[in-house]
This record gives C-alpha cells, sequence and structure tokens, in this order.
C-alpha cells in the first residue's frame, strides 16, 4: 500500500514555541491531504483539507492563524502550531488519498506533541 | 461534525473468541470503511462497503451495512492478540467532497 511519512513521531516544547509536523507521501502524489487531531481515548476531528497549491479548507472551529498548513508540493504538506499553549498537546495525525477518486485514506504515523 | 456512533466503546475476549463492534451513523453516505489504529500510531485501513452492498469480507474481517438503520457491523473472526487495536468506522457522505467522518471507536483488547 501507499506510504505516508510524518515527523516528528513526538516533540516536547515550550509553551509560546512553534512546531512543524512534516507529512510526506513517499511513493505517490498527494493533491489533497487531510490533518486531524486526536486527544487520548477518542476519535479523530478533521482540522483542515490541505491543497496543493492552494490555501488549506479549515474546519468549523479550528483557527487558521494558530494551525498554520503549507502543501507546497505534490508529496509534502506542513501543520506549524504556533505559539503553542498546553491547551495544544494531542496527538496529530495526516492522511492522504493515492488517487483523486480513491476513497480509502492511508495514514501518518502520528506526532505526539506535549506543550510544557 | 462526529457522525458515527461505535458500540461498545470496549471489548475484551479471549483469543480465538469471535469480536463484534457496531457503528450507527446519521445522514445518507457513499460508503462506509473500517480503519484500526494501534497505540500511538497512525490508522490502517481495513474494509470498505458501499451504499449498495450489504456484506462484505476480508480474510477474517467480515463487514455489514444496513442502510435503512444507517448501520454497520465489524467482525472479526477467531481473534488473535495481534488484534488488540482501537477500531473506528468512518463515514464519506454522499455529494460531499469525500471527506471522511470518523466514529468514536472501539478498543479491542483479544486476552492471549
Amino acid at each position: 500500500g501507499a506510504v505516508v511519512s510524518q515527523h516528528p513521531s513526538r516533540v516536547i516544547c515550550k509553551s509560546g514555541t512553534s512546531v512543524k509536523i512534516e507529512c510526506r507521501s513517499l511513493d505517490f502524489q498527494a493533491t489533497t491531504m487531510f490533518w486531524y487531531r486526536q486527544f487520548p481515548k477518542q476519535s479523530l476531528m478533521l482540522m483542515a483539507t490541505s491543497n496543493e497549491g492552494s490555501k488549506a479548507t479549515y474546519e468549523q472551529g479550528v483557527e487558521k492563524d494558530k494551525f498554520l498548513i503549507n502543501h507546497a508540493s505534490l508529496t509534502l504538506s506542513t501543520l506549524t502550531v504556533t505559539s503553542a499553549h498546553p491547551e495544544d498537546s494531542s496527538f496529530y495525525i495526516c492522511s492522504a488519498r493515492v488517487g483523486r477518486m480513491d476513497e480509502k485514506l492511508f495514514f501518518g504515523s502520528g506526532t505526539q506533541l506535549s506543550v510544557l | 461534525s462526529q457522525q458515527g456512533e461505535e458500540d461498545p466503546q470496549a471489548l475484551s475476549i479471549q483469543e480465538g473468541e469471535n469480536a463484534t463492534m457496531n457503528c450507527s451513523y446519521k445522514t445518507s453516505i457513499n460508503n462506509l470503511q473500517w480503519y484500526r489504529q494501534n497505540s500511538g500510531r497512525g490508522l490502517v485501513h481495513l474494509i470498505l462497503i458501499r451504499s449498495n452492498e450489504r456484506e462484505k469480507h476480508s480474510g477474517r474481517l467480515r463487514v455489514t451495512l444496513d442502510t435503512s438503520k444507517k448501520s454497520s457491523s465489524l467482525l472479526i473472526t477467531a481473534s488473535r492478540a495481534a488484534d488488540t487495536a482501537s477500531y473506528f468506522c468512518a463515514t464519506a457522505r454522499s455529494g460531499s467532497a469525500r471527506q471522511l467522518t470518523f466514529g468514536s471507536g472501539t478498543q479491542l483488547t483479544v486476552l492471549p
């Protein structure tokens, strides 16, 4: 199956700093990637849809200035948590479809963010 | 918005037994998918069933879909300790941008 690589897997940072998470499609081109947030023992909440070459589409309630998404190439999308605070601590996961008409998602391995 | 609700929230069984998880949803769907997540990891796609299908098999997995009741079930037969994970249903709504909405998940523990 297709491989989506996500880095880092774990990051600990101080409050007020910014953290960048990378999501790469290794063996396919992903025009669209999705970013999710997951709290312990809960489901995935879609944060935004990242579109290559254009602005991301954010879900209601997600601050676009707080969670900056850049999808500059067909194989890389980044999520930057700006001025992180302890309440931003969470598990962040990216995913992508292989083709525009493909219906299943391939997921990265996730990033556990802990803000002190 | 969260659409899928799964039950049970947690299920603990002995190795070799069958595990059944249920998912209910609210809106019309194009397809329903099941994913598995090991602790602290990303999700892995297991199986997809379309809205015009009623049952689908893949190895030890059997999925049913009842669109009149807006519900689906995932059956894992002859469970193994390695099946221990969280299982999520996800729905793709009709006419949407094919975004998936995930259910609340079932934590399955298979005891050796």
